[in-house]
């Protein structure tokens, strides 16, 4: 298994451009989230997936659009990127089930927003 | 709404000592708690989590934590701390238990002094 897998590893962008953050999990993990680390704040959830098809809303989700439209793959979607976008970006995927759980993170992306 | 709230942005210990990363957290329901890992330029990595049961959760690498309701605390301890150890430590909490929805504190810095 490669585990979690996130593309580009860093990311330099002007503001109002538009970029896609790839995410992709080869362990049939029901769950996937994304957030985004910012220094002093801690790790803040942007938007998660319970299962393909279904999404919703964290804590931060403005500027961000998600899909999930296999189980494998969750990309997050920056529209008109700003300068407030500036973060180190994780993606993480998990499982629940009667006999074991668990969770993996991605190695993150650092996204430069000038 | 839930939150942790983590006393202590830095803390440094001797090679040896005893390691004591506080966590505190809000809750108008039993909590779901956790405590992650992060070394530098890497996603995080689950240590332990509290569900209910045992107040005493051991995870990996010798770190343990202690579920003290009547304190409302969630502290993250190791015997004698190694020089491996230094990396940032996050506590977080989950409303349903799973992890496709957790509320991170800010971190705390654990410097290992040899």
């Amino acid at each position: 298994n490669a585990g979690v897998t996130q593309t580009p590893k860093f990311q330099v962008l002007k503001t109002g451009q538009s970029m896609t953050l790839q995410c992709a999990q080869d362990m049939n993990h029901e769950y996937m989230s994304w957030y985004r680390q910012d220094p002093g704040m801690g790790l803040r959830l942007i938007h998660y997936s319970v299962g393909a098809g279904i999404t919703d809303q964290g804590e931060v989700p403005n500027g961000y659009n998600v899909s999930r439209s296999t189980t494998e793959d969750f990309p997050l979607r920056l529209l008109s990127a700003a300068p407030s976008q500036t973060s180190v970006y994780f993606c993480a995927s998990s499982y629940s089930g009667p006999r074991q759980e668990t969770q993996y993170f991605g190695p993150g992306t650092r996204l430069l927003v000038l | 709404a839930q939150s942790v709230t983590q006393l202590g942005s830095h803390v440094s210990v001797s090679e040896g000592a005893l390691v004591l990363l506080r966590c505190n957290y809000s809750s108008s329901v039993p909590p779901y708690l956790f405590w992650y890992v992060q070394y530098p330029n890497q996603g995080l990595q689950l240590l332990l989590k509290y569900t209910t049961g045992a107040t005493l959760v051991k995870g990996i690498n010798g770190f343990e934590a202690e579920f003290k309701k009547s304190e409302t605390s969630f502290h993250l301890t190791k015997p004698s701390a190694h020089m491996s150890d230094a990396a940032e430590y996050f506590c977080a909490v989950s409303p349903s238990g799973g992890y496709q929805k957790v509320t991170f504190g800010i971190g705390t810095k654990l410097q290992v002094i040899p």
